[in-house]
């Protein structure tokens, strides 16, 4: 069965150092794979999806995750981080058309 | 454009008690619908999802059931509430393609007490 592992549950930052977010995933399957974003009482926003094609994915609000199959992983990357970016951050990945499966989420705290 | 409802925004709820929580999705047909809980620092647990109208699949035994009585419209019950209940529940949407993401409401955050 696909799993999605993210192994640092809080990363903190100061403002406009870059920042990665771990994700390592685990299919037997061809997957597709998902970054999602949460501020505080809301719901999921998507940050980034790779379907196929290029292993090097732009998302919004400046982020980008790499693909590496060797490795299976799709970690999520910012070069400068600001204050709004705190949130929880989420990889998913998705095998077929009928559920996507969550990590346990990272909380992003981004200090001045 | 599509868009999601989910409602209350929050709940507070005594033990024991019924629960009722109601997500609609508009401007799509057929979707994928699913019921989502998130405890806190336990990310996003799968409770249920439905394929059509009457199509329901759980994810974990629990004391929660799902219904989806029309093509848009999914509910999450209970009939009688456990603290261990408490937690924020999100709704959420996809399309029947392989490659999909799923769009989600706002969430409810359920207090049992």
């Amino acid at each position: 069965a696909q799993s999605v592992t993210q192994l640092d549950s809080q990363v903190p930052v100061f403002e406009e150092a870059p920042v990665e977010l771990r994700c390592n995933y685990s299919s037997s399957v061809s997957v597709y794979l998902f970054w999602y974003v949460q501020y505080p009482n809301q719901g999921l926003q998507l940050l980034l999806k790779y379907l196929s094609g290029s292993t090097l994915v732009k998302g919004i609000n400046g982020f980008e995750a790499e693909f590496n199959k060797s490795q299976t992983s799709f970690h999520l990357r910012k070069p400068s981080v600001h204050i709004s970016d705190t949130a929880e951050y989420f990889c998913a990945v998705s095998v077929g058309f009928q559920k996507l499966v969550f990590g346990t989420g990272t909380r992003l705290l981004v200090s001045p | 454009s599509q868009t999601i409802h989910q409602w209350p925004a929050t709940l507070v709820q005594p033990v024991g008690s019924p629960l009722s929580l109601e997500c609609t999705v508009e401007g799509t047909s057929n979707p994928n619908l699913y019921w989502y809980r998130q405890a806190a620092g336990r990310g996003l647990q799968l409770l249920f999802y439905s394929v059509g109208i009457g199509q329901i699949s759980s994810e974990v035994p629990q004391n929660l059931s799902a219904s989806r009585p029309q093509d848009r419209q999914f509910i999450l019950s209970s009939k009688k509430l456990l603290l261990s209940d408490s937690g924020f529940y999100l709704c959420a949407w996809s399309l029947k393609t392989m490659n999909t993401e799923a769009f989600f409401g706002q969430g409810t955050r359920l207090t049992v007490v």
